[in-house]
């Protein structure tokens, strides 16, 4: 199993931007997506997961309305997409899956993406 | 949704054993045996090494072992090795509309 996120980002505050997370090695449809954010020096937080076969989803209330996610079903991708930046999104985003069993862990981790907000 | 509530660091010389706890609430911990722990070195991707309370995937080392007694969750590093020296998250399911919640993270240190 392998996920395979974008290099990392630089943006102003107010611009869009779109991160990806293509996965490799298992069964697409018997996981769900996750991500996870990590601001500098401070800990894993959970964002959202996502259902890639009927785009069900889950939101942390941190960041629901201020973030969203898709799949590529045709490259196993998922996405993580701002409309609007602010430099408060200045932190790691690590993309992970879990299997598709209510409460089941994220079993697997992709390396990060490293996104910087800055005027 | 806060934070599980973990030790901010802990240390250990080689071969002894540490114990991380997670204190959580009714609402997550205290409810659900589904609570996890990653190990996570800065730079690298974090792993899983414990799940559902006390399960280890394949591969982690039997030096690794999680319990829980009401609303807190423990994780005890026997036989620490420089290897082990990382930060470590617990993590619990919180029900179908918020399933998740990590804990503040626990640096582990061997002298």
């Amino acid at each position: 199993v392998q996920l395979v996120q974008s290099g990392g980002e630089v943006r102003k505050p107010g611009e869009s931007l779109k991160i990806s997370c293509q996965g490799s090695g298992y069964s697409f449809n018997n996981y769900w997506f996750g991500w996870v954010r990590q601001v500098p020096g401070k800990g894993l937080e959970w964002m959202a997961i996502f259902n890639p076969v009927d785009s069900d989803s889950r939101y942390s209330p941190s960041f629901e309305g201020h973030v969203s996610m898709s799949v590529d079903w045709s490259t196993y991708t998922a996405y993580l997409q701002w409309s609007s930046l602010t430099p408060s999104d200045t932190a790691m985003y690590f993309c992970a899956i879990r299997p598709a069993v209510t409460a089941s862990p994220f079993h697997f981790w992709g390396q990060g993406t490293l996104v910087t907000v800055s005027s | 949704q806060s934070a599980l509530t973990q030790p901010r660091s802990l240390s250990g010389s080689p071969g002894q054993s540490v114990t991380i706890s997670c204190s959580g609430s009714s609402n997550d911990v205290g409810r659900y045996n589904s609570v996890s722990w990653y190990q996570h070195h800065p730079g690298e991707a974090p792993t899983l090494i414990i799940y559902d309370v006390t399960k280890r995937p394949s591969g982690v080392p039997d030096r690794f072992s999680g319990s829980k007694s009401g609303n807190t969750a423990s994780l005890t590093i026997s036989g620490l090795q420089a290897a082990d020296e990382a930060d470590y998250y617990c993590c619990s399911y919180a029900g179908t509309y918020l399933p998740y919640v990590f804990g503040s993270g626990t640096e582990v240190t061997v002298l």
